[in-house]
Parts: structure tokens; sequence; C-alpha cells
């Protein structure tokens, strides 16, 4: 069954560094969103892509955030310099189309020290 | 109550019995979605129900949907050990294609 495919599983970095989440969406999914969940909270929705273009954002996803789909295949998030709050698993997921299910990836725990 | 909300947020039954979680949600909804995730681990899609549908089922899974209410359910009949697992609903409204997450059911299924 196709996967949505996460690098790296698990990140630690300092404090004011920046960081690249990398996704591999499913090949045929035309929508790609990123997602994180601080520990013990809500899942909560960052930014949703579509036509190399950021179609929609939430709050949390303010001037530190970036999204791109350097290529074919990949889906990457930065953050340009991270704080001790953006400490989470990162998702990314994708769909076919809009309004169907997605598949997630199976996260990025990103630990800020 | 938040968007997504479910009930109980913790439920401990024996291996052969029959788990039902609850979702409660507060704006009108174009698709309700259910997931499951294993500790420290993905989302794991389980079922979509759209807002003209009020039941669906897919293998050991019913769901349920009552717009009025604004409400639904997850039924896993006959669970097994390998249910145990957190339990989410997530809903995206008309236009508006973001999902907003519930609080979760942490599922303990007894063998």
């Amino acid at each position: 069954e196709p996967e949505v495919t996460q690098t790296p599983s698990h990140q630690v970095t300092q404090m004011g560094q920046e960081v690249i989440l990398r996704c591999v969406p499913i090949s045929n999914h035309l929508y790609f969103y990123w997602y994180r969940q601080i520990l013990g909270q809500k899942v909560e929705f960052l930014v949703s892509f579509y036509n190399n273009e950021i179609s929609e954002k939430s709050e949390i996803f303010d001037d530190q955030f970036s999204v791109e789909r350097p290529d074919g295949s990949n889906f990457t998030l930065k953050i340009r310099s991270t704080k001790l709050e953006d400490s989470a698993m990162y998702f990314c997921a994708s769909a076919r189309i809009q309004g169907s299910g997605y598949t997630f990836g199976s996260g990025t725990r990103l630990t800020v020290v | 109550s938040q968007q997504g909300e479910e009930d109980p947020q913790a439920l401990s039954i024996q291996e052969g019995e029959n788990a039902t979680m609850n979702c409660s949600y507060k704006t009108s909804i174009n698709n309700l979605q259910w997931y499951r995730q294993n500790s420290g681990r993905g989302l794991v899609h389980l079922i979509l129900i759209r807002s003209n549908e009020r039941e669906k089922h897919s293998g050991r899974l019913r769901v349920t949907l009552d717009t009025s209410k604004k409400s639904s359910s997850l039924l896993i009949t006959a669970s097994r050990a390998a249910d145990t697992a957190s339990y989410f609903c997530a809903t995206d409204g008309i236009g508006n294609e973001k999902l907003t997450f519930g609080t979760g059911t942490r599922l303990t299924i007894i063998p």
C-alpha cells in the first residue's frame, strides 16, 4: 500500500538553529499538508499546499515557517530559527482529492534544546 | 467545548467486548473522519463519513453521524489487543480543507 514517508524520524536541534523536515507524499496525490502534535495535546493544522502554492495556513505558521516542493516528489517544512516550543511531532499528509481521507506519514519528532 | 471533543478521554475494556467512542463538534462540517494513533506513531485513517451520511461500516468499525446533534460515534466490535491505541475524530468544513482534530480517546484492550 502506498505510504507517505517522513525523514528523519527524530531530530534534536539547538534553539535558534534551522531545521528542514522532509516528506515524500504518495505519488499521485495533489494536496499536501503539515500538522504538528505537541506531546499530550491535539493534532494541529499548520499548512496546506496545492498547485505549488500555500492554499491555507494557521496562526502557528508564522514567518519562521516555510514549505517547499522543490521537485516532483519531496515536500519540505523549514523552521528558520527554532524555539523550545517548536518541540513536537510533525506529520506530513497527502490526499488525492479534497474531502477524501488523508494519508499521514509516521512523523518526525523534533526536540529543540 | 472546542471543535472535536471526544469522550471518554480513556476507556479500558476486556478483549472481545465492544468499544464505543463519541465525538462532538461545534461548526458545520463537510466530512468527519476517524483516525487511530499507536503510541508515538503516525495517524492511520480509519473511516470517513460525509455530512449527508448517517452511518458507515468498515470491517469491525461502525461510525454514525448525527448532524443535528453535531456528534459522531465510533464503535469497534469484538475488540482485540491490537486495537489498543488513541482514537481521534477530525472534521473539515465546507470550503475549508484543513482538519480540526479532537482531543482523542485512549483505548486500552485488556487481554
